[in-house]
C-alpha cells in the first residue's frame, strides 16, 4: 500500500517555542491530507483537512492561528504548533488517501505519528 | 466530531479465546474500517467493509456490518498475546474524500 511518512517521530520543546511537523506521501500525490491529534488512551480527533494550494479547513474548536497548516505541494503538508504549551503535548498523526486507483473512498493511509512533549 | 462508539471500552481475555468488539455510528456511511494501534505507536489498517457488504474475513479477523442498526463488530479468533492493542473503528461518509471519523476504541488485553 501507499506510504505516508512523518518527521520528526518525536520532539521535546520548551513552552513558548514553535514546532513544525512534516507529513509526506512517499509514492503518491495527495491533494488532501488530514491531521489528527490523539491524547493518551484516547481516540484520534480530527484537527483539520489540509488542501494543496489552498487554506486548510479546521474542525470546530481547533485554533487555526495556533496550528498552522501548509500544504505547499502534492506530497507535503506541514503542521506548525505555534507558541506551544504543555497542554499541546500529544500524539499528532497525519493521513492521506491515494486517489488513484482507489477513488475518494479509498483506504486512508496514516503516518507513524509524531509525539510532541512541551516542557 | 466523534461518530463511532465502541464497546466494550476495555476487554481482557485469555490467549486462545475469541475477542469481540462492537462499534456503533450515527450517520450514513460509504465504508467502515477497523484499525489496530499498539501503545504509543501508529495505526495499522486491518480491514475495510463497504456499506453494501455484510461480512468480511481476513485471517483470524471477521467483521460484520449492519447498516440498519448502524453497527459493526470485529471478531478476533484464537487470540494471541500479540493481539494486545487498542482497536478503533472509523467511518467514511458518502461525501467522498472526507476524513475518517474514529470511534473511542477498545483496549484489548490478551493474557498469555
Amino acid at each position: 500500500g501507499a506510504v505516508v511518512s512523518q518527521h520528526p517521530s518525536w520532539v521535546i520543546c520548551k513552552s513558548g517555542t514553535s514546532v513544525k511537523i512534516e507529513c509526506r506521501s512517499l509514492d503518491f500525490q495527495a491533494t488532501t491530507m488530514f491531521w489528527y491529534r490523539q491524547f493518551p488512551k484516547k481516540s484520534l480527533m480530527l484537527m483539520a483537512t489540509s488542501n494543496e494550494g489552498s487554506k486548510a479547513t479546521y474542525e470546530q474548536g481547533v485554533e487555526k492561528d495556533k496550528f498552522l497548516i501548509n500544504h505547499a505541494s502534492l506530497t507535503l503538508s506541514t503542521l506548525t504548533v505555534t507558541s506551544a504549551h504543555p497542554e499541546d503535548s500529544s500524539f499528532y498523526i497525519c493521513s492521506a488517501r491515494d486517489p488513484f486507483p482507489g477513488g475518494p473512498w479509498a483506504e486512508q493511509f496514516f503516518g507513524p505519528g509524531t509525539r510532541l512533549t512541551v516542557l | 466530531s466523534q461518530q463511532g462508539e465502541e464497546d466494550p471500552q476495555a476487554l481482557s481475555i485469555q490467549e486462545g479465546e475469541n475477542a469481540t468488539m462492537n462499534c456503533s455510528y450515527k450517520t450514513s456511511i460509504n465504508n467502515l474500517q477497523w484499525y489496530r494501534q499498539n501503545s504509543g505507536r501508529g495505526l495499522v489498517h486491518l480491514i475495510l467493509i463497504r456499506s453494501n457488504e455484510r461480512e468480511k474475513h481476513s485471517g483470524r479477523l471477521r467483521v460484520t456490518l449492519d447498516t440498519s442498526k448502524k453497527s459493526s463488530s470485529l471478531l478476533i479468533t484464537a487470540s494471541r498475546a500479540a493481539d494486545t492493542a487498542s482497536y478503533f473503528c472509523a467511518t467514511a461518509t458518502n461525501s467522498g474524500n472526507t476524513p475518517l471519523v474514529f470511534g473511542k476504541g477498545t483496549r484489548l488485553s490478551v493474557i498469555a
